[in-house]
């Protein structure tokens, strides 16, 4: 069935440092590639998305390419700040089972002053 | 605001007991969904609505579990008999229909603990 794979946590990071947050998949089929955050406190939100292989979404100084050949959807963000503290999950949307989102088991990231 | 919300926010009960969860989708919104959160896990899909007909339903959804969305605008979620098994945060989300490249739009949660 449909899947999603991506890095265990924690990751603990200083202010400015480098993220990257692996994902891979599993799925027939192309499908939509998601990245969600949820900070403390809050519900599940949309970060970015890309929806066709070599798409690139970004949103809030993040990015993810889909990477059909290596069914990768990979998070990066250049430099990172406190405020950036969260879990995030990878998560895919189907072609064929399109009303569910399968989500990975999230990476809870930790940024220090 | 406009989002999706979720009611209770925390439930705690006993085993053996029935509680009930209430979501309030985006309202132009035609398709409600319903997820489940354990500790340290992604959301598992339960069951998604299409206005107020429920078109899918996951193994997850045992029997002593059932949804509703009567005039296809809010959900429940019962769950009858709870087991501790049943601790976690139960999400809901909205979406329109038809478009399989959108975003889900989730609520806040109500965690579930059973003692």
């Amino acid at each position: 069935g449909d899947s999603v794979t991506q890095m265990e946590g924690p990751v603990t990071l200083s202010e400015e440092a480098f993220l990257t947050i692996n994902c891979t998949y599993t799925a027939t089929g192309y499908p939509s590639l998601f990245w969600y955050v949820q900070y403390p406190g809050e519900g599940l939100q949309l970060l970015l998305k890309a929806t066709k292989a070599d798409d690139k979404g970004s949103n809030k100084g993040f990015e993810a390419t889909y990477r059909k050949e290596t069914t990768s959807f990979h998070l990066e963000k250049g430099s990172v700040q406190v405020s950036d503290s969260a879990v995030y999950f990878c998560a895919l949307r189907a072609l064929l089972n399109d009303y569910k989102l399968s989500f990975g088991a999230g990476t809870t990231v930790t940024v220090r002053a | 605001d406009t989002g999706v919300s979720q009611d209770p926010r925390h439930k705690i009960t006993k085993r053996g007991q029935n509680v009930t969860f209430r979501c309030d989708p985006i309202s132009e919104h035609n398709r409600l969904y319903w997820y489940r959160q354990t500790l340290g896990q992604g959301p598992e899909f339960l069951t998604y609505f299409q206005n107020e007909a429920q078109l899918e339903k996951s193994r997850l959804l045992s029997d002593r579990f059932s949804a509703e969305r009567p005039k296809g605008s809010f959900s429940t979620l019962e769950i009858q008999r709870t087991e501790q098994g049943d601790s976690a945060m139960y999400l809901c989300a909205s979406s329109p229909s038809g478009v399989r490249t959108g975003e889900l739009f989730f609520g806040e949660g109500s965690r579930l603990t059973v003692l």
